[in-house]
């Protein structure tokens, strides 16, 4: 069974900050990873995503995150938090032959401060 | 590319009555299209997932003779919530499917609806 974990489900950060959203995962086969937003009552946007090859991954509006498969870890960064990334971020999983079925985490409340 | 809708964006209706949400993709097809309902404050659960022409497969603990799922086309789900009560008050999300890359290296993404936010009273 695969599982995601985000730790944080509420991180405030000033404007210019650097952003750290974290997420560990647990699957028994090679993961694919993702990274969503969601704005209020809105559906979610794909930030970025780890199948294969490069550990580090650009997504939109800034956001990276890196694959450590020796953490099981794929948090999400970005260098300098604007306003108007505040939002839920999502963390999920699936795997391949999983029929992309998406396990998804508790999700990560980002605030940010003037 | 790659847009999903759904319709209504919201609902409210009566115990007791039904109702249905529509998921469709607009420029492009989906043989799976997937359900979520989330809850305030919560993460997505699924629900289901629907392939075109054939049962919808449910996760477990999913009333299936309650959330009735029709994917009758390649571009069109329904949700169809029955004898709806205040439990089922919810947002309710769909997703498409959409194969990505070429050759051996095919893997998938789900791009969202803008969701349905479904009030029983």
């Amino acid at each position: 069974a695969q599982s995601v974990t985000q730790l944080g489900s509420h991180v405030s950060v000033s404007e210019g900050a650097l952003v750290l959203l974290r997420c560990n995962y647990s699957s028994s086969v090679p993961p694919y990873l993702f990274w969503y937003v969601q704005y209020p009552n809105q559906g979610l946007q794909l930030l970025l995503k780890y199948t294969t090859g490069a550990t580090l991954v650009k997504g939109i509006n800034g956001f990276e995150a890196e694959f450590k498969k020796s953490e099981t870890s794929f948090h999400l960064t970005k260098p300098s938090a604007h306003m108007s990334d505040a939002a839920e971020y999502f963390c999920a999983v699936t795997f391949t032959g999983g029929g992309n079925k998406l396990t998804f985490g508790t999700g990560t409340q980002l605030k940010v401060e003037l | 590319g790659a847009v999903v809708s759904q319709h209504p964006s919201r609902v409210i209706c009566k115990s007791g009555t039904s109702v249905k949400i529509e998921c469709r993709s607009l420029d492009f097809q989906a043989t799976t299209m997937f359900w979520y309902r989330q809850f305030p404050k919560q993460s997505l659960m699924l629900m289901a997932t629907s392939n075109e022409g054939s049962k919808a497969t449910y996760e477990q603990g999913v009333e299936k003779d309650k959330f009735l799922i029709n994917h009758a086309s390649l571009t069109l789900s329904t949700l169809t919530v029955t004898s709806a009560h205040p439990e089922d008050s919810s947002f309710y999300i769909c997703s498409a499917r959409v194969a990505v890359g070429q050759g051996g290296r095919v893997s998938y993404e789900q791009y969202f609806g803008p969701g349905t936010r479904l009030t029983v009273t």
